[in-house]
């Protein structure tokens, strides 16, 4: 099946630091879209991507989608606090049945005060 | 986006007895559900599609007749966890999608333990 690789695994930052994590496939995306989940909680959307090309901004946070589809990237510029969580990657890719998601393995990232 | 609400939030049980999990989509109807299970520092995994008015679709190694599925109005989706044992402790996580552009609302999820 199709697979999503995410990376990094985890980073640690400080706070007001740049973050930039990615997510890369074998098989081509028709969609990406970028999550966050907080402990105990469900994924939050924070960004999605439907173009090759396509750079899309939310805040602090920006995504692109490959110009290949077979990539993307989520950036959030300086961090704060409240940044700390999982983010996740997700698409259904090419031939997907409808409506399902495959999802990256999340980067878990830490923020220090 | 969507709202989309579990109930319980928490639940513990004793092996061999029965959960249901609700999934109501607060804001609009759904035709179509989605039940995820996720372990401790793991990513998401799709257990099942939850058809409005029929069968679920589970995926791949998933059991039916262990996760029952009913999705009997366009607002609410039920899973049952059937004999839960322990290894059925896990988090358990509905969403819906609007609109057909893929994009998945999650609820808050249900933390399931089995002792």
């Amino acid at each position: 099946g199709q697979q999503l690789n995410q990376s990094p695994q985890s980073m640690f930052i400080q706070e007001g630091e740049d973050v930039s994590m990615n997510c890369t496939s074998s098989s081509i995306f028709n969609t990406w879209l970028w999550y966050k989940q907080d402990p105990g909680e469900g994924p939050v959307l924070l960004i999605a991507l439907y173009k090759a090309g396509e750079l899309t901004s939310n805040g602090r946070l920006t995504a692109q989608f490959g110009i290949t589809r077979k990539d993307s990237f989520l950036n959030i510029s300086a961090s704060i606090p409240s940044d700390v969580g999982i983010y996740f990657c997700a698409g259904p890719g090419r031939g997907t049945s409808y409506g399902k998601l495959t999802f990256g393995q999340g980067t878990i990232l830490t923020v220090h005060p | 986006g969507a709202v989309v609400s579990q109930h319980p939030s928490r639940v513990i049980c004793k092996s061999g007895t029965s959960v249901k999990i609700e999934c109501r989509s607060l804001d609009f109807q759904a035709t179509t559900m989605f039940w995820y299970r996720q372990f401790p520092k793991q990513s998401l995994m799709l257990m099942a599609t939850s058809n409005e008015g029929s069968k679920a679709t589970y995926e791949q190694g998933v059991e039916k007749d262990k996760f029952l599925i009913n999705h009997a109005s366009l607002t609410l989706s039920t899973l049952t966890v059937t004999s839960a044992h322990p290894e059925d402790s896990s988090f358990y996580i509905c969403s819906e999608e609007l609109a057909g552009d893929n994009e998945q609302f999650f609820g808050p999820g249900t933390r399931l333990t089995v002792l």
